[in-house]
Parts: structure tokens; sequence; C-alpha cells
């Protein structure tokens, strides 16, 4: 079945560092793709997504490309905030298919 | 603003007792969701409707029920027979079926077991 896999968290970074948070996925047909973040106690917002392969989608810094070949959609920002502090949700949506199907989320903890 | 409402923040339930969580949106969408939120795990769906009056099983259904008699509201009931409900539970909404097109998050309500 469709899938998405996140790489583990908490990642641990210091204001400005690079951040890339790995997103891969498996998926019958041609998904979308989306980052969602969710800051504490609050739901999910939608940072960025891309519809078709070699897509580039971005918001406030951050950037994902559909890499269809490696079945990938990694997200990065070059340059990370203390406000950056959440957790990012990689997630897929397949034509026919009502639901996202979510990976299980990585903690971004950035100090100053 | 447009956005999607949920209430209440924070909702405690006793034993052997329905519980109902509010969804309200005036994003004018014709789809609505609602997903359950574990610690450590992703969202999972409960219930979708894709228009008023209809709605669908998602793949966690059981002990949970669902109406949508207005295109901007959705409410969720957790019954009884949900033997695990503490979660955070988030509504969702879409302008269609597109794949292309995202869902739209409420802030969630939070449900403790008293």
């Amino acid at each position: 079945g469709d899938s998405v896999t996140q790489m583990e968290g908490p990642v641990t970074l210091s204001e400005e560092a690079f951040l890339t948070i790995n997103c891969t996925y498996t998926a019958t047909g041609y998904p979308s793709l989306f980052w969602y973040v969710q800051y504490p106690g609050e739901g999910l917002q939608l940072l960025l997504k891309a519809t078709k392969a070699d897509d580039k989608g971005s918001n406030k810094g951050f950037e994902a490309t559909y890499r269809k070949e490696t079945t990938s959609f990694h997200l990065e920002k070059g340059s990370v905030q203390v406000s950056d502090s959440a957790v990012y949700f990689c997630a897929l949506k397949v034509t026919g298919f009502q639901k996202l199907v979510f990976g299980t989320g990585t903690r971004l903890l950035v100090s100053p | 603003d447009g956005g999607i409402t949920q209430s209440p923040k924070y909702l405690f339930r006793k034993e052997g007792q329905n519980v109902t969580l509010s969804c309200e949106q005036n994003l004018n969408h014709d789809a609505m969701y609602w997903y359950r939120q574990d610690p450590g795990q992703g969202l999972r769906l409960i219930y979708y409707s894709q228009i008023v009056n209809d709605f669908q099983k998602g793949d966690i259904a059981e002990g949970y029920s669902v109406s949508r008699e207005k295109k901007e509201s959705f409410p969720l009931t957790v019954t009884s027979a949900q033997k695990n409900p503490t979660a955070f539970y988030l509504c969702a909404s879409s302008e269609g079926q597109a794949n292309n097109q995202p869902q739209h998050f409420g802030d969630g309500t939070r449900l403790s077991i008293l």
C-alpha cells in the first residue's frame, strides 16, 4: 500500500544551520506530495506542495523537490531560525483516494 | 478570515459516555475529514465526506460516528464503543477530491478520559 517514511527525530540544530529532513514514499499511481508543519498544541499547516515529478515546492525559505526516480521529497532550508522549531510531516495523496497518507513526523529543535 | 474552527480545544470523557467534537469551515469546501493523531505517529483517517449527506469510513472508523447535514459542518461523535479514545483529533477540509488539492486543518481537539 501507499506509505511515507521520514527520518527519525528529533533533529537538533543551531540557529542559521542548514536543514534537511528526508522523506521517501511508496505509491501506486502518481501522487501529489506535501509538507505540513505542526507547532505545539496546534493543528497542521500546509508548508508546501508539489504535484508532479521535478516540481519544486517552496514557502518561507523551505524547499522540496519531487524526485520520481528516487521516490523522495526531502525538505530543506538554508538557514533555520528558533521559530522553525516544530514537527514536520511529509504526506502524499493519490488520485482516487480521499486520504492523505502521512509519515510519522520529524521534530525539529533549533537553539539560539 | 476563512478557516476551520474546532471546538472545544480540550474535552474530557467519562466511562460509557458519548462526546461530540465540533468542526465548522467557512472555506466553502466540499470535502471534509476527521483524523486522529497519537504520539509518535502520523495522522490516521477516521471518516471523510465528499458532499452533504454523504460520508465514508476511513481506516479507523470503529467507535466513531459522523454526520454531514450542512456543507460547513462535520461533527464527530466518539462513542462509548471506542475503548481508547485519548488522542488529538484534527478536522480538515479540501476544495475537492483531486489529488493536487491540499487539505486545510483546524487547530484540533484534545480528548482525554476522566
